[in-house]
């Protein structure tokens, strides 16, 4: 899988948007670009995906570059339930021999002040 | 919750002995994974399984085995467990394997090898 770049944490305060950086230079043409988060003491949980338009959710928006080596994932309106580690993955369009599995990174951890 | 449970939730074991954890679906979900999360290493995957009794090394797949006899349940079992199998394990499921598929995870199973 190809690497993605996130920094190691952000911080932000209540009701303010967040962007959550992510670097994927090598991206291939058939990797999606998967965003995963983690709450405290829970498993990590989707959040949004895309691959090469900009998506919206009920949780948050995913903003691609044109060039694709790079996304953004963009909570509107940050409360401190969204204090969590967020993962941006990158997955195989095809699948293949990978059969879907993720490699997760470190990932950046969103802290969220009142 | 999305009908995935990890069993037991807790556990503390001596070294040497054996352990099975269990993960049981209600999504008839083709494919289950199983990764163990660490300080500074972040998920990584164990093994995963593509299909009742097909099964597959992950990045981290020694000193651990996996089987499925049946499409809801996926067990991963510790032989002889040392104390650097002290983690935090996830068990995850999707539908598809390809790079749009999405995954969800348990709540997670600590063990404790003493």
């Amino acid at each position: 899988d190809a690497k993605t770049t996130q920094p190691n944490s952000m911080e932000s305060n209540e009701e303010e948007p967040v962007h959550l950086p992510c670097n994927h230079s090598t991206i291939s043409g058939t990797d999606y670009i998967h965003w995963y988060r983690q709450l405290p003491s829970q498993g990590p949980e989707y959040v949004i995906h895309g691959l090469t338009s900009n998506v919206n959710n009920r949780m948050a928006s995913l903003a691609i570059a044109e060039d694709r080596k790079s996304s953004t994932l963009i909570l509107h309106r940050a409360t401190l339930r969204d204090a969590a580690v967020y993962y941006c993955i990158l997955r195989d369009l095809a699948g293949g021999t990978s059969y879907g599995k993720l490699t997760f990174g470190q990932g950046t951890i969103l802290t969220v002040h009142p | 919750d999305a009908g995935i449970t990890q069993s037991p939730r807790h556990k503390v074991t001596e070294t040497g002995t054996p352990v099975t954890l269990r993960c049981h679906q209600t999504e008839n979900h083709r494919y289950m994974y199983w990764y163990r999360q660490d300080p500074g290493h972040g998920l990584r995957l164990i093994h995963y399984s593509y299909g009742v009794k097909d099964t597959d090394k992950g990045e981290v797949s020694d000193g651990y085995s996996v089987s499925r006899s049946k499409t809801e349940d996926f067990l991963l079992t510790l032989e002889s467990a040392t104390s650097s199998q002290t983690s935090v394990y996830f068990c995850a499921i999707s539908s598809r394997g390809s790079g749009a598929n999405v995954l969800t995870f348990g709540a997670g199973s600590r063990l404790t090898v003493l």
